[in-house]
């Protein structure tokens, strides 16, 4: 069956280190594959969106990879801010490019 | 420019009660989506329209649930009867691309629904 693994458990992190979140599916192809965010009782906000044929893609202290190979995508915040703090969402697009959510990885920066 | 607007923002309702929520997208979006999200779980797709056209609504119980969105830019989403298991927050999306290509979503703030 088609999954979508983020882990489910919170990443606690002190302030400056890099946060690293993962993001693992199986039975997919996808086009491309999104990362967002989203904050305690509001909607999830884009952050970037890398697409197949892709290996990196940058935005200020935000990294994300993608591995078609090994069906992952990693995302990576350096030097991290406690205003950082959130839940992070991966996102596929499927074929006919049906936006497939994970369930989300909380991060924690303590400062 | 004004984001995804979504009334109300909170509703709590008894079970087999009716219950509907508006969303404005953002000026000149094309494409709109609604999501149901669980406590823990990711937006799960409910319904996507192409301007008034529902071109996936796979997801939507259509024993409970509809939604329109007749001219093409605001759109209501109704559940009736409600039921315990329909206490989610529910999402609304939109996108400036359409057919197809890769878009950037931009979501609501959402409207939590309790269902008592």
């Amino acid at each position: 069956s088609q999954k979508i693994e983020q882990n489910s458990e919170a990443l606690n992190i002190q302030e400056g280190k890099t946060a690293t979140l993962t993001c693992n599916y199986t039975n997919y192809s996808p086009a491309y594959l999104q990362w967002y965010r989203q904050d305690p009782g509001r909607g999830p906000v884009f952050l970037l969106l890398i697409r197949e044929n892709e290996k990196e893609k940058r935005k200020e202290r935000l990294k994300v990879t993608f591995d078609t190979t090994l069906k992952q995508s990693l995302f990576h915040i350096t030097a991290s801010q406690p205003a950082d703090s959130a839940t992070y969402l991966c996102a596929l697009a499927t074929g006919g490019f049906k936006t497939i959510f994970g369930a989300g990885t909380r991060l924690f920066v303590k400062a | 420019e004004a984001g995804v607007v979504q009334s109300p923002r909170y509703k709590i309702i008894e079970k087999k009660q009716p219950v509907a929520f508006w969303c404005n997208p953002i000026s000149g979006h094309n494409t709109l989506y609604w999501y149901r999200q669980n406590l823990g779980q990711g937006p799960e797709l409910l319904i996507r329209y192409e301007n008034e056209e529902a071109v996936d609504d796979s997801q939507l119980p259509k024993d409970r649930f509809s939604a329109e969105r007749l001219k093409g830019v605001d759109s209501t989403l109704k559940i009736q009867p409600a039921e315990l298991g329909d206490s989610a927050v529910y999402l609304c999306a939109s996108s400036s691309l359409a057919g197809g290509r890769a878009d950037t979503q931009y979501f609501g703030p959402g409207t939590r629904l309790t269902v008592l």
